[in-house]
C-alpha cells in the first residue's frame, strides 16, 4: 500500500500551459506539504497545510496554487508554466507539522 | 531567517571506512533533527532522527550525535558499503507559532563510496 501517492509521475509540457499534480496520503496524517527539488538537489518547501489550513506559504510565484479539499489530499496547480519550473515536485505528509516527513515518489515536471 | 548548514557538500570514502556528515543550526529552540537518504531518482527517506533530550542515537551502522550547546549534529556511518552511496539531508525543526513547526533543510551531502 502506497503511503503518499502523487500523480502524474512524469509530465512533459509546453511553456504557457497549465498543469496539476495530485497527491493523496493514507497515513492519517494531519499535515501535508509540497516541496520542489531542482537540478542542484536542494529541497525547497513551497506550501504546507495542517488540517486543511495553510501554515507555510514560502516565496513562490502566485502561478502556483495549492488546494487541500480534505486532510488526505493536497493538489498543486501551476498556471502559465515557465522553463524554470522544470523540477521534481515532492508531496509529503507528517503527523503534526515539523515532525517526521514521509515523501511521495515525486513528479518529474519538464517544461519545453 | 533560521538556517541549517551542512558539510561537506560531497564526501568520497573508501568502502569499509567511516563517513561523517555535519550540520549546524541557528535556532536554539529546535528540538527535532532527522536525517534523510535520497538515492538517485528516488524519494528522500528517513534513516535516523534524534530529539533534543538525547545526545546520541544508534541504529546498526548509522548513528547521530547532537550537541545542543554548540548547536550542531552529525551523522556517522561506519563500515560503509556501496549501497550507502546517496545524497544525505539533515534538517532541524523551528517553531512557527500557533503550535506549528517547520523543518529547515540542509543543502545535502553527496556521499560516494569507492570500491
Amino acid at each position: 500500500d502506497t503511503a503518499v501517492s502523487q500523480t502524474p509521475k512524469y509530465l512533459v509540457t509546453q511553456m504557457g500551459n497549465d498543469k496539476s499534480i495530485k497527491c493523496e496520503q493514507n497515513l492519517g496524517h494531519d499535515t501535508m506539504y509540497w516541496y520542489k527539488q531542482d537540478s542542484k538537489k536542494f529541497l525547497k518547501i513551497m506550501f504546507s497545510y495542517n488540517n486543511k489550513e495553510l501554515i507555510i506559504n514560502e516565496t513562490v510565484p502566485n502561478r502556483f496554487s495549492p488546494k487541500s479539499p480534505d486532510k488526505a489530499h493536497l493538489n498543486l496547480h501551476i498556471n502559465s508554466l515557465e522553463l524554470g519550473d522544470s523540477a521534481v515536485y515532492f508531496c509529503a505528509s507528517s503527523q503534526r507539522s515539523g515532525n517526521t516527513i514521509y515523501f511521495g515518489e515525486g513528479s518529474w515536471l519538464t517544461v519545453v | 531567517g533560521e538556517n541549517v548548514e551542512q558539510h561537506p557538500s560531497t564526501l568520497s570514502v573508501q568502502e569499509g571506512d567511516s563517513a561523517v556528515i555535519k550540520c549546524t543550526y541557528s535556532d536554539s529552540a529546535s528540538n527535532y533533527f532527522p536525517w534523510y537518504k535520497q538515492e538517485l531518482g528516488k524519494r528522500p527517506q528517513l534513516i535516523i532522527d534524534i530529539r533534543s533530550n538525547v545526545g546520541e542515537k544508534k541504529d546498526q551502522r548509522i548513528a547521530v550525535t547532537l550537541n545542543k550547546t554548540a548547536k550542531h549534529f552529525s551523522l556517522h556511518i561506519t563500515e560503509t558499503q556501496p549501497e550507502d552511496s546517496a545524497v544525505y539531508f539533515c534538517a532541524a525543526s523551528i517553531g512557527l507559532g500557533d503550535s506549528n513547526y517547520q523543518l529547515i533543510w540542509g543543502a545535502g551531502t553527496k556521499l560516494i563510496i569507492k570500491p
